[in-house]
């Protein structure tokens, strides 16, 4: 069973700091990865997606890496600013070769708050 | 830009009541979905629903869980006979296809259960 964990769970960061955000799954045989934004009571919204054959994706100040043999991906935010506290969330989908359907599995989440 | 939209965004209901919530998926998705978020954990898979019928569902949605396409532009998820546990945030979700496509997801329903 796939288990999605992502460290730290909570992080607080001086405005214009460069920033880290990780996670980690157990079966490496998986599709692709989303990370997500979540603000408190709200929706998710899709940030990145990396596909299993990539090693990195970019939007703007965020860099997204994966090394699927070694089960890790990084969500790198350049820059930080008060607008990107939210919850960060990390999800994979299985390997549909190996018979994996499509649903998302979830990490608990790094909740990030940026200061002035 | 397109987006999922959710009705309503905050239902209260009392235990043992039927529940539908509502979905409209982007319009030229085929795959749609049910997650769940209980507060403070994880946000959960529910069930896929793919040409006209599931595709996948979790040990979750059991048999008081149904999914409907009840016309070309809603997709609903009803819960039969409520129960306090049921009690999350209720998120539908929408992509192009299988096979890795982006999935997208709706502002959520926050289903309290009294």
């Amino acid at each position: 069973k796939q288990e999605v964990t992502q460290i730290p769970a909570a992080l607080s960061v001086p405005e214009g700091e460069n920033l880290v955000l990780n996670c980690s799954f157990t079966d490496s045989a998986i599709y692709n990865l989303q990370w997500f934004r979540q603000d408190p009571g709200k929706g998710l919204t899709s940030l990145l997606l990396i596909q299993s054959s990539q090693r990195e994706q970019t939007s703007g100040r965020l860099n997204a890496s994966l090394d699927k043999s070694s089960g890790r991906s990084t969500l790198y935010i350049a820059a930080s600013q008060p607008g990107d506290s939210a919850t960060y969330l990390c999800a994979v989908s299985p390997d549909i070769l190996t018979g994996g359907g499509n649903k998302l599995t979830f990490g608990t989440g790094t909740q990030l708050k940026v200061e002035l | 830009e397109p987006e999922v939209t959710q009705t309503p965004s905050h239902q209260v209901t009392q235990m043992g009541q039927e529940v539908i919530l509502r979905c409209v998926p982007i319009s030229n998705h085929l795959y749609f979905y049910w997650y769940r978020q209980i507060l403070g954990q994880k946000v959960e898979f529910l069930v896929s629903f793919y040409n006209n019928e599931i595709s996948e569902k979790s040990e979750i949605f059991d048999d008081q869980f149904s999914v409907e396409r009840p016309d070309g532009s809603n997709f609903t998820l009803k819960i039969r006979s409520t129960k306090l546990e049921d009690s999350a945030m209720y998120f539908c979700a929408s992509s192009k296809d299988r096979g890795g496509y982006e999935q997208y997801f709706g502002p959520g329903t926050r289903l309290t259960v009294t």
